[in-house]
């Protein structure tokens, strides 16, 4: 129940593509989904987040779109660039993010000059 | 302080022997939680603190791990008798009072030989 599904392992994007990494959740308590980008060496950083009173949240290049009913949300980075490359987390958890996030298993995401 | 402060930042100890790491967060922020991230892997949640409440230790996945947070700043992560499967990055993290998205520590890298 407290799992968070998220493909794919690996993505591989050229310069200027649309990345997408999809999440799935079971806990129907949830209701907050943040999105973390994680650098090497580095702790992960909030990128975006969204409530589930939305169906997509857009922040420059990156936009979150959430479906309830199929409990799936996913993360477009629009015109995708090598500085873009990192790792991708997405979370969930209940309160509005009160309580502790559960997060995803991770995307590495590299994108080609 | 300007963002959640870690140390060490690497740590290596022999099988057996006890570590402490430490968490600093940023002033002001009254949770604080402790993840492990293991290679290649995602966030495992260890430890919450929320204010004068009761930590959530729910995460915590043996009696050799053990946290306190004094005056409710600093935190301290406890490893006794450190195992080979110990190893790993331990993030640590805080928010304010709204809910939201963590600030994360550039973490602690433990390895046990």
């Amino acid at each position: 129940q407290q799992q968070v599904k998220q493909s794919p392992q690996s993505l591989i994007v050229q310069k200027g593509g649309i990345s997408i990494i999809n999440c799935a959740y079971e806990n129907t308590a949830f209701d907050y989904f943040p999105w973390y980008q994680q650098f090497p060496g580095k702790g992960p950083a909030l990128l975006i987040a969204i409530r589930p009173d939305v169906s997509e949240k857009k922040e420059g290049r990156f936009t979150i779109s959430f479906n309830k009913s199929a409990k799936q949300f996913s993360l477009h980075i629009m015109d995708s660039q090598p500085g873009d490359s990192a790792t991708y987390f997405c979370a969930a958890s209940r309160d509005t993010g009160r309580r502790a996030l559960t997060f995803g298993s991770g995307t590495r995401l590299q994108v080609q000059p | 302080g300007a963002g959640v402060s870690q140390s060490p930042s690497n740590k290596v100890t022999e099988k057996g022997k006890d570590v402490e790491l430490r968490c600093d967060p940023i002033s002001g922020h009254t949770a604080l939680y402790w993840y492990r991230q293991s290679l290649g892997q995602g966030l495992e949640f260890l430890i919450y603190f929320q204010g004068n409440s009761a930590p959530d230790k729910s995460g915590l996945p043996s009696d050799r791990f053990s946290a306190e947070r004094t005056g409710g700043s600093v935190s301290t992560l406890t490893i006794q008798r450190t195992q080979q499967e110990d190893s790993a990055v331990y993030l640590c993290a805080s928010t304010g009072q709204g809910a939201g998205g963590y600030t994360f520590g550039s973490g602690t890298r433990l390895t046990v030989v």
